[in-house]
């Protein structure tokens, strides 16, 4: 039902790199920015990456966005338990007067 | 910086309510807010901006001539009023800080509240 489409989970062990992807089309992704966030259970989303591949101070950078066409990606390198989280990708999308689009949200599972 | 909601509850079809999202650590009277609502099981539908000036702006449809969407600078507060409440608005509700000072719609989200839930049930 989400506009941009994201792998429902994740997963990986500690230290290694995970990646989730989002994909969308020419109105949202293709022509506008990206946003990701992540979101503990029952907490608030927090920025992670904006404008497709900047990180907020204070965000790891071990957290890196991506974007290429109407897909972009969040890659998380040296995994920890902690980033055990939902990710969830968002952008403008140009359609229907304006408005804004998100992924699903990928739950992510740290082995 | 920080946004922290309230309202929010439990009421029937056809009732209102308010929800409220008071702003600190920033200038509030500079930035547009988002709100953003998240139905069990679904995923999150954006439903509202308003600019720094209180100019609004309302999606989708379904939530036009229902929801209003005010702010008082004065009190660092943001405001959601909604109407004439339907079973499928049962959402948790997000109010989100836009990025960057005299922020329009297509700016992102900064900074999220952590949500009430509106429940509405006969």
């Amino acid at each position: 039902q989400s506009v941009l489409s994201q792998p429902p989970s994740a997963s990986g062990t500690p230290g290694q790199t995970v990646t989730i992807s989002c994909s969308g089309n020419s109105s949202n992704i293709g022509s506008n920015f990206v946003y990701w966030y992540q979101q503990f259970p029952g907490k608030a989303p927090k920025l992670l990456i904006y404008r497709n591949d900047r990180r907020p101070s204070g965000v790891p950078d071990r957290f890196s966005g991506s974007k290429s066409g109407t897909s972009a990606s969040l890659a998380i390198s040296g995994l920890r338990s902690d980033d055990e989280a939902d990710y969830f990708c968002a952008a403008w999308d140009d359609s229907l007067s304006g408005r804004w689009v998100f992924g699903g949200g990928a739950k992510l599972t740290v082995l | 910086v920080q946004v922290v909601q309230s309202g929010g509850g439990v009421v029937q079809p056809g009732e209102s309510l308010r929800l409220s999202c008071v702003a600190s650590g920033f200038s509030f009277s500079d930035y547009g807010m988002h709100w953003v609502r998240q139905a069990p099981g679904k995923g999150l539908e954006w439903v509202s901006f308003i600019r720094f000036d209180g100019t609004p702006k309302y999606f989708p449809n379904s939530v036009k001539g229902r929801f209003t969407v005010s702010r008082d600078n004065s009190k660092n507060t943001l405001f959601l009023q909604i109407d004439s409440l339907r079973p499928e608005d049962t959402a948790l509700y997000y109010c989100a800080k836009a990025f960057g000072g005299n922020s329009e719609a297509y700016d992102a989200f900064e900074v999220w509240g952590q949500g009430t839930m509106v429940t509405v049930s006969s």
